[in-house]
């Protein structure tokens, strides 16, 4: 079945620093792919989306490109702050309007 | 416009018990979804509604059950509450379940099963 795959957590870097957080997956089809966020205490926040190949989703600095020959959609952003800190969440979306989750990636950025 | 909203925020259970758990949205999505987060897995579907009065299983449905009597409302109930559903529950909806359609989330609601 579909699946999402993230690197593991947790991501701790220096405030300005450079940041890419892994994501591949598997899927029949071309699906949707999102990049979620969420604060401390929060529920999840739409990042990012792309919904073809060699689509580039971008927003408040983050970046990520749909790579069909790879099957990835990697998390960007050039220079990270204290308030990026949250968890960032892969998803795709299933045929039928299910999201798939990967598990999730920590960032910790410190000043 | 408050989006989505999920009651209670916290509760603890004893094994055994029952609640529900409720989702409003302000949005007139027709789409409703209520996921489990559990610490590295991600969010896992348990059961979603394509309209009112609808109601489907998700990936991980056991020991949950769902209505969707208002369009706008959304509830999860645990009949029989396990320790083994200890977890933050969260509910989202859709306007449709196109491919572009983004899944709004609500904050949450951490359960305890004691």
């Amino acid at each position: 079945g579909d699946s999402v795959t993230q690197m593991e957590g947790p991501v701790t870097l220096s405030e300005e620093a450079f940041l890419t957080i892994n994501c591949t997956y598997t899927a029949t089809g071309y699906p949707s792919l999102f990049w979620y966020v969420q604060y401390p205490g929060e529920g999840l926040q739409l990042l990012l989306k792309a919904t073809k190949a060699d689509d580039k989703g971008s927003n408040k600095g983050f970046e990520a490109t749909y790579r069909k020959e790879t099957t990835s959609f990697h998390l960007e952003k050039g220079s990270v702050q204290v308030s990026d800190s949250a968890v960032y969440f892969c998803a795709l979306l299933h045929r039928g309007g299910k999201l798939i989750f990967g598990q999730g990636t920590e960032l910790s950025v410190k000043p | 416009n408050a989006g989505v909203t999920q009651t209670p925020k916290f509760r603890v259970l004893k094994t055994g018990q029952s609640m529900t758990l409720l989702c409003a949205q302000d949005m007139n999505h027709e789409y409703m979804y209520w996921y489990r987060q559990d610490p590295g897995m991600g969010l896992r579907l348990i059961h979603y509604s394509v309209g009112e009065g609808t109601t489907a299983k998700g990936e991980v449905p056991d020991g949950y059950n769902v209505s969707r009597l208002k369009k706008q409302n959304f509830l999860l109930g645990l009949e029989s509450a396990a320790p083994s559903q200890t977890s933050v529950y969260f509910c989202a909806s859709s306007l449709l379940a196109e491919l572009r359609n983004e899944q709004f989330f609500g904050p949450g609601t951490r359960l305890t099963v004691l």
